[in-house]
């Protein structure tokens, strides 16, 4: 049974490019919540996908964005970079069925470095 | 607005030391969950413990144990007999039961289990 999977492992960019971040959840979890977390620091809730739509959105700008795809995969895209976005980032699955408190498992993430 | 605390950034112990990592919470929601999270070196967070607000009864797991106090707002974790394997951060969260499906994640306490 595969957990969590992201891609790519590492990255990176320099300022003002944009970035696509891949998360596939794990098997049978149809909800995918984005996290970024800067070195040191806990993870930050970026945004919640659910039935291919944001169920809640964290308070990052609008560079932030995603989509969920009918296989319940997801993306995160971040538009004209920063250096403050350099983070990890990690995406979670959760079942989705049973409410807010679903454990959410979490995938390897995406360590993002802006230069 | 809900918050989570962990004071200790980082504590160090000779292996085979019992070690208790703390953890405070804020919320004036009387239904919530609490959990814990391991972060070891490569990045994933690995899921350890759901507690709900209802329960306040203590869980052992192997050498894992959780002692959740409602009256002083906290849910520590202890390690016994710890192990090298032991060595990773650690990250108290805590969701609602309503309204949010974010986790609000604490700063972690980075554990050093020394041979």
């Amino acid at each position: 049974d595969a957990g969590v999977t992201q891609s790519p492992t590492h990255l990176i960019k320099t300022r003002g490019q944009q970035v696509t971040l891949r998360c596939s959840p794990k098997s049978g979890h149809d909800t995918v919540s984005w996290y970024q977390q800067a070195l040191g620091q806990g993870p930050q809730f970026i945004f919640q996908y659910y039935e291919e739509e944001e169920r809640q959105r964290g308070n990052f700008p609008d560079r932030f964005s995603g989509h969920q795809f009918p296989n319940y995969s997801s993306e995160l895209n971040v538009n004209a970079l920063l250096l403050g976005d350099s983070a990890l980032y990690l995406c979670a699955s959760s079942p989705g069925w049973t409410g807010p408190q679903d454990t959410q498992y979490f995938g390897p993430g995406t360590r993002l470095t802006v230069l | 607005a809900q918050k989570v605390t962990q004071a200790q950034t980082e504590i160090s112990v000779v292996e085979k030391e019992d070690v208790t990592l703390d953890c405070v919470y804020e919320t004036r929601d009387t239904t919530y969950y609490l959990f814990w999270y391991k972060q070891p070196p490569s990045g994933e967070l690995v899921f350890l413990i759901r507690r709900n607000s209802f329960d306040e009864q203590n869980e052992i797991s192997g050498r894992y144990s959780w002692n959740f106090q409602k009256s002083t707002s906290s849910f520590n974790f202890t390690i016994t007999a710890s192990q090298v394997v032991d060595s990773a951060v650690y990250f108290c969260a805590l969701t609602l039961t309503s309204g949010t499906y974010k986790y609000i994640f604490g700063t972690g306490t980075r554990l050093k289990v020394l041979a």
